[in-house]
């Protein structure tokens, strides 16, 4: 089966500059799930998607950061303009339901000079 | 109050020896429980749900005290490979909003 599909793996950019992650879930997946880890820190919620529609956005920077899920499968998560402490790894995540446990891409590693 | 906490460690034990932590959360609302394992700049990969009646995989031994609002787990036999971050993750039931800890990192030395 395949598994959570993220891209680009790494990310170097300048701050101010603007970067896209990609990410395409578990096929069947509803629910889907972008996280912000710094080192040393659990994984933190960004956004919440129930098919195309947000269930919680409330620790999303809104002034820099968008997602969206447009046809309810794969999804886009946008920062604009980078700063420095958003060097991170930004994991996305499905599950089949939101009560359901989730499965993990691999991560894209963010880092803003 | 944080929603989830956990002792970050890191507990470092010799192999073969036995390993528990505990992950304590606040909302008595909270219905499901699991741990994860993050290795090393790797993502999070499930390790076992928690039931109520507690649960074994192999080694590994969940329990869930909802009196005390707390999950544990326990590895037994500690092998090398063992060596990595333990996430707690708990489900609200009223709605579903998903809390991670910050993780317990375990050590297993030769």
């Amino acid at each position: 089966e395949a598994g959570v599909a993220q891209s680009p793996r790494y990310k170097i950019i300048e701050k101010r500059q603007s970067v896209a992650f990609w990410c395409n879930p578990i096929s069947g997946h509803a629910t889907l799930y972008w996280y912000q880890q710094i080192l040393g820190q659990g994984p933190k919620l960004l956004i919440q998607f129930q098919n195309n529609g947000v269930v919680d956005d409330s620790q999303l920077p809104k002034d820099r950061f968008s997602a969206e899920r447009l046809k309810g499968v794969d999804s886009t998560l946008k920062i604009q303009p980078a700063k420095l402490e958003d060097s991170a790894v930004y994991l996305c995540a499905s599950s089949l339901a939101a009560r359901e446990k989730l499965f993990f891409g691999s991560g894209t590693q963010l880092s803003v000079l | 109050r944080k929603e989830v906490e956990q002792d970050p460690g890191p507990f470092n034990v010799p192999e073969g020896a036995t390993v528990a932590f505990n992950c304590t959360y606040s909302n008595s609302a909270s219905q499901s429980f699991f741990w994860y394992r993050q290795d090393c700049r790797k993502e999070p990969k499930l390790l076992m749900s928690v039931y109520s009646s507690g649960n074994e995989d192999g080694r590994f031994t969940a329990q869930l005290n909802r009196a005390s609002q707390y999950i544990s787990l326990l590895i037994r036999d500690s092998k090398l490979s063992d060596s990595a971050t333990y996430l707690c993750v708990l489900i609200r039931s009223n709605d579903y909003k998903l809390s991670f800890g910050a993780g317990t990192t375990v050590t297993v030395r030769a």
